[in-house]
């Protein structure tokens, strides 16, 4: 079945280092590609989106590029800071489905 | 409101007990979806209401659960008998259009924990 696997945290690292958080999918079809974002209190927050193969999503300094060929959605920042610490969750969803398949979230921890 | 409520925040049950779980979505949107997110887990699907009909119930993981939608609006999440492994978070997302074709903005989730 469709689902979507991302590296294992927690991930810590240094106020201006570089993030990458990988994300591999297993889907039938072709579907939308997505990175949600859960601050510590709050709730799951929409971060980017790429709807086709080759399609960069960016937001707030991070971006993700659709592969195909890789079947990957890669999370990168070029410099992070302490307020991004928190739990990224890559997902898949078809367009029209109900369903969104979400893998099972890498913490980030961002140190001053 | 500005955004989906979920009432309430936590919710402590007996084993064997029944609870109900309430989400207010964003005013005028059109669709509902419960997400339940084991500890350490991402969210997975429950089910998924167009306004006041359930179009798809497939992730209810057995019939003590039930959601209904009954105006097109708040939603309540019910689960019967409760076990220790409904322990989780229980989410509600809305989103503006149909399914899954506009961004879902999510509640804070209900934390329930079955002794």
């Amino acid at each position: 079945g469709d689902s979507v696997t991302q590296m294992e945290g927690p991930v810590t690292l240094s106020e201006e280092a570089f993030l990458t958080i990988n994300c591999t999918y297993t889907a039938t079809g072709y579907p939308s590609l997505f990175w949600y974002v859960q601050y510590p209190g709050e709730g799951l927050q929409l971060l980017l989106k790429a709807t086709k193969a080759d399609d960069k999503g960016s937001n707030k300094g991070f971006e993700a590029t659709y592969r195909k060929e890789t079947t990957s959605f890669h999370l990168e920042k070029g410099s992070v800071q302490v307020s991004d610490s928190a739990v990224y969750f890559c997902a898949l969803r078809f367009t029209g489905g109900f369903k969104t398949i979400f893998g099972a979230g890498t913490r980030l921890f961002v140190k001053a | 409101g500005a955004g989906v409520s979920q009432s309430p925040r936590y919710k402590v049950a007996k084993r064997g007990q029944d609870v109900a779980l309430r989400c207010d979505p964003i005013s005028g949107h059109v669709s509902l979806f419960w997400y339940q997110q084991a500890l350490g887990q991402g969210p997975e699907f429950l089910t998924y209401f167009q306004n006041e009909a359930q179009l798809d119930k497939s992730g209810l993981p057995s019939d003590r659960f039930f959601a209904e939608r009954p105006e097109g609006s708040v939603s309540t999440l019910k689960i019967q008998r409760t076990q220790q492994e409904d322990s989780a978070v229980y989410l509600c997302a809305s989103s503006m259009g149909l399914a899954g074709n506009n961004e879902q903005f999510f509640g804070p989730g209900t934390r329930l924990t079955v002794l």
